[in-house]
């Protein structure tokens, strides 16, 4: 079955302990991306990459940090967390983007940090 | 960074009713596209839209690309309890740093 996994679903962790959120796709995608969404903000992406080695940050990089070593594989890091990272946290897969190529999420990682 | 702005907010309807949300940008875009999110899950893919004017439906959905390119709409007829999630715009400028803007929602309720 063609999907977006992330592990883990829900975390709570502690101020300052890092964290990495992973991200995979089976479906042989060029284009990966990273979104938080919060209440009355939407979704906002953090970083994305076009292909392996090759990551961009997005509008709120901010505390975050990504890798693209392998296609399948695009983790989340967050080095020291914060509050303010308490989000709902979302990886997406596609061909590329551009023109009819649709974007597919995974199904999200609601983290807390207290 | 961008925003895209979307409206309303929230709606609470009856079954059986028509729906209606928009969204509006302060820059134009290339592609618009309409997902829908459901609890406990990422967003799916409704509709996409990729000329000035293009008006596309999907079942029941019905979305159109404005004129301008710096807005568009959602229309969801004859709603039903199933129809219940988060619907999110979004738009798409292709080039070198190609990504998606969100808008910010319209949360749907549906009631028997």
């Amino acid at each position: 079955e063609a999907q977006v996994t992330q592990n883990p679903r829900y975390l709570i962790t502690v101020t300052g302990k890092k964290l990495t959120v992973t991200c995979s796709q089976n479906m042989n995608h060029e284009y990966m991306s990273w979104y938080r969404q919060d209440p009355g903000l939407g979704l906002r992406q953090i970083y994305y990459s076009m292909n392996v080695e090759v990551t961009d940050k997005g509008d709120v990089p901010e505390g975050y940090k990504v890798s693209r070593k392998e296609k399948r594989n695009f983790p989340l890091i967050l080095e020291s967390p914060s509050p303010n990272q308490t989000s709902l946290y979302f990886c997406a897969s596609s061909w590329r983007l551009a023109g009819d190529n649709e974007q597919f999420f995974g199904p999200g990682t609601r983290l807390t940090v207290l | 960074g961008q925003q895209l702005n979307q409206s309303p907010q929230s709606m609470f309807i009856q079954e059986g009713e028509d729906v209606s949300m928009n969204c509006t940008s302060s820059s134009i875009f290339n592609t618009w596209l309409w997902y829908k999110q459901e609890p406990g899950e990422g967003p799916v893919l409704l509709i996409a839209l990729y000329k000035a004017g293009e008006l596309t439906s999907n079942g029941r959905l019905t979305a159109q690309f404005g004129i301008t390119r710096k807005d568009s709409f959602l229309n969801i007829s004859a709603s039903i309890p199933s129809d219940v999630g988060i619907y999110f715009c979004a738009g798409e400028n292709t080039g070198t740093a190609s990504k998606l803007t969100f808008g910010t929602g319209t949360r749907l309720q549906v009631t028997l």
